[in-house]
């Protein structure tokens, strides 16, 4: 069965700094996707970024990287110059290629920014 | 575009009640999803349905029902309400896999607590 593993349940930044948060997952797929969503608090969880396995090139969008390691089973979200509000639950997530989107979640981690 | 709205988004239910959570979406996706969340559990799939007329089972449908009569509406119902069903749900729907997979859509949420 795929799992996928967020070993920080909480992490802080300070404003204007860099974080990681780590996330392994497990899978015998060699066609996969690999998901970021961000839940602000009190609002709807959205689609941060998006790595497809067969891809070598780690995914970039504006603040927001991946550290995709296939051969580790790694995928990091790395953030630059935090912002306040990019305080939120992340959850890493997975989901098999041809799958009915059925994404499997991580059990997420409470980022705080701090100013 | 509303997105994915979902109704109520708070319930105090007894035990052994029943109750019907509502969830539309406006965007025309054909998959539609219901998870649950719980505290350092992360997100867990409930039901979900790949189109009109056609639902299956996701990780965790014991004490749940679901039905999928239009594209629009997947509501989710809870026959006989128990404490472990208290927690916060939320629909999602998307489109067909493809260069959007894995791309989720979610509602605000619906907080609900067994008493």
């Amino acid at each position: 069965a795929q799992t996928v593993t967020q070993s920080q349940p909480e992490m802080s930044v300070q404003d204007a700094e860099t974080v990681t948060l780590s996330c392994t997952y497990d899978t015998s797929e060699n066609n996969y996707y690999l998901f970021w969503y961000k839940q602000p608090p009190s609002r709807q969880m959205i689609l941060v970024i998006r790595q497809e396995a067969y891809k070598q090139q780690n995914a970039t969008e504006n603040r927001f990287s991946v550290n995709f390691q296939k051969a580790a089973k790694s995928f990091s979200l790395k953030i630059s110059d935090s912002q306040l509000g990019d305080t939120a639950m992340y959850f890493c997530a997975f989901i098999n290629g041809g799958a009915t989107n059925k994404l499997i979640f991580g059990t997420g981690t409470l980022l705080a920014v701090q100013p | 575009n509303a997105g994915v709205t979902q109704t109520p988004k708070f319930r105090i239910l007894k035990i052994g009640q029943s109750m019907t959570l509502q969830c539309a979406q406006d965007m025309n996706h054909n998959y539609m999803y219901w998870y649950r969340q719980d505290p350092g559990m992360g997100l867990k799939l409930i039901y979900y349905s790949v189109g009109a007329g056609i639902t299956d089972k996701g990780e965790v449908p014991n004490g749940y029902n679901v039905s999928r009569s239009t594209t629009e509406d997947f509501p989710l119902r809870l026959e006989l309400a128990a404490p472990s069903q208290t927690s916060v749900y939320f629909c999602a729907s998307s489109y067909s896999t493809g260069a959007n997979t894995g791309e989720l859509f979610f509602g605000e949420g619906s907080r609900l607590t067994v008493l």
